[in-house]
């Protein structure tokens, strides 16, 4: 079992349409949470951090972490073209291997129809 | 944040040579990492670049195919030796711990490399 599963998509959304992207995880150790937007040729580029569990919001993205449920979710409001990427969840505490570093899912892709 | 460069930018290499690949960051940071990301796939971790000492490995890669050096805090690199096709990747340098700001527990990527060797 992947420490960290995400539904690869492909995720197809009309703009200004609520977009819901999610990731489960099976290690109850993990604390720090965060979503990567990764462009066609780019780097990651970390949008939300969150430690622990709760809500974020920044603008139009809000980051939820549910702990209990070991499941996290990124929601994005009013999308727009410009949001078609693919977004990857990652998450960070002492891993099944006893070492600390980031977990990455396989990550969504995300289509935003003009 | 963290702003990172990387160079060379892209390169297409021939069979049995190697490409050092370079990582300045802005700032200082205790992290550094480099991590391979193949067509379509997220992101494997490669190693853990430790200032002045032997890097840390991961499963499945060894220091005569990736040495890496880190003579300070804000520059490493990774060398990819007596490359193969299977070789060809993705290969994006990645910080954490800047020493200024309050993003020390966040961890930041650079625009990457991208390697193609025939």
């Amino acid at each position: 079992q992947k420490e960290v599963e995400q539904d690869p998509g492909p995720l197809s959304v009309p703009e200004g349409a609520i977009v819901s992207l999610n990731c489960t995880y099976s290690n109850s150790a993990f604390q720090y949470f965060m979503w990567y937007r990764q462009y066609s040729r780019k780097g990651p580029e970390l949008l939300m951090y969150t430690y622990s569990s709760g809500n974020k919001e920044d603008g139009r993205f809000t980051a939820q972490v549910d702990k209990s449920s070991k499941y996290i979710s990124l929601f994005i409001r009013d999308s727009q073209p410009s949001d078609s990427a693919t977004y990857l969840c990652a998450m960070k505490g002492k891993g099944m291997d006893s070492s600390y570093k980031l977990i990455f899912g396989s990550g969504t892709r995300l289509l935003v129809r003009p | 944040s963290a702003v990172i460069s990387q160079k060379p930018s892209r390169d297409i290499c021939q069979r049995g040579t190697s490409l050092t690949i370079q990582c300045q960051v802005d700032s200082q940071v205790t992290m550094m990492f480099w991590y391979r990301q193949q067509p379509g796939q997220s992101l494997t971790l490669i190693a853990t670049a430790n200032q002045g000492s032997e890097a840390t490995y991961e499963s499945g890669f060894v220091i005569d195919k990736f040495p890496i050096s880190r003579p300070n805090l804000t520059f490493s690199t990774l060398t990819v030796s007596n490359m193969s096709p299977e070789d060809s990747s993705i290969y994006l340098c990645s910080v954490e711990g800047l020493l200024t700001g309050d993003t020390y527990n966040e961890q930041f990527f650079g625009p990457g490399t991208r390697l193609t060797v025939l």
